[in-house]
């Protein structure tokens, strides 16, 4: 079975300059995460999809950060403008539903930096 | 309140040894899950284990297993036979069966194996 798929895998780019990661989850799997890992730190949750709609949003910075799913499957994280913060590791994360029991599966991440 | 605490930044193993990473969690909902994800310095996180708050036996698998006691909200990581491959950050994750969706992350324990 195919895991979660991510793009790119590494990306630099400069301040104010615009980013976007790609994410293929688990086929089946309607729960869809995006999440930000600062070097040294635990993930942090920026945006929760159930199929196609937004579940938690909550921590997503939304003047530069935005993100999609559509048709329920793929989905698309974008930032834009970044700033030097923004550096970190973009996982992607994908599981069957929202019950306690199901285990959430992860891409490889992509790096992000900014200078 | 911190949702999980791992309160050991970094670990220390001598090779084939048996090593037990720590995590409390703090939760009022009698439905959760609780895992345990390993990240190597490539950055992927990888599920390793997980139990259910109902399950009465502890989880293993292979050589991974889950000391988990439910009244003192614990659920202890311990590998058996350390290798070199399991030097990494171990996360330990819960998400909560009736009060939101969330996953919650700690902050990781660093495990070194030496030689």
């Amino acid at each position: 079975e195919a895991g979660v798929a991510q793009s790119p895998r590494y990306k630099i780019i400069e301040k104010r300059q615009s980013v976007a990661f790609w994410c293929n989850p688990i086929s089946g799997h309607a729960t869809l995460y995006w999440y930000q890992q600062i070097l040294g730190q635990g993930p942090k949750l920026l945006i929760q999809f159930q199929n196609n709609g937004v579940v938690d949003d909550s921590q997503l910075p939304k003047d530069r950060f935005s993100a999609e799913r559509l048709k329920g499957v793929d989905s698309t994280l974008k930032i834009q403008p970044a700033k030097l913060e923004d550096s970190a590791v973009y996982l992607c994360a994908s599981s069957f539903g929202q019950f306690s029991g199901n285990t959430i599966y992860f891409g490889e991440g992509s790096w992000l930096t900014v200078v | 309140a911190q949702k999980i605490t791992q309160t050991q930044p970094g670990m220390f193993v001598q090779e084939k040894e048996a090593v037990t990473l720590d995590c409390t969690y703090d939760t009022s909902d009698q439905s959760y899950g609780l895992f345990w994800y390993k990240q190597p310095s490539s950055g992927e996180m990888i599920f390793l284990i997980y139990q259910g708050s109902y399950d009465e036996q502890n989880a293993t698998e292979g050589r991974y297993s889950l000391n988990f006691q439910k009244a003192r909200k614990s659920a202890n990581l311990v590998i058996s036979a350390s290798q070199l491959g399991d030097s990494a950050m171990y996360f330990c994750a819960m998400r909560e069966g009736n009060t939101g969706n969330q996953f919650y992350f700690g902050t990781g324990t660093s495990l070194t194996v030496i030689p």
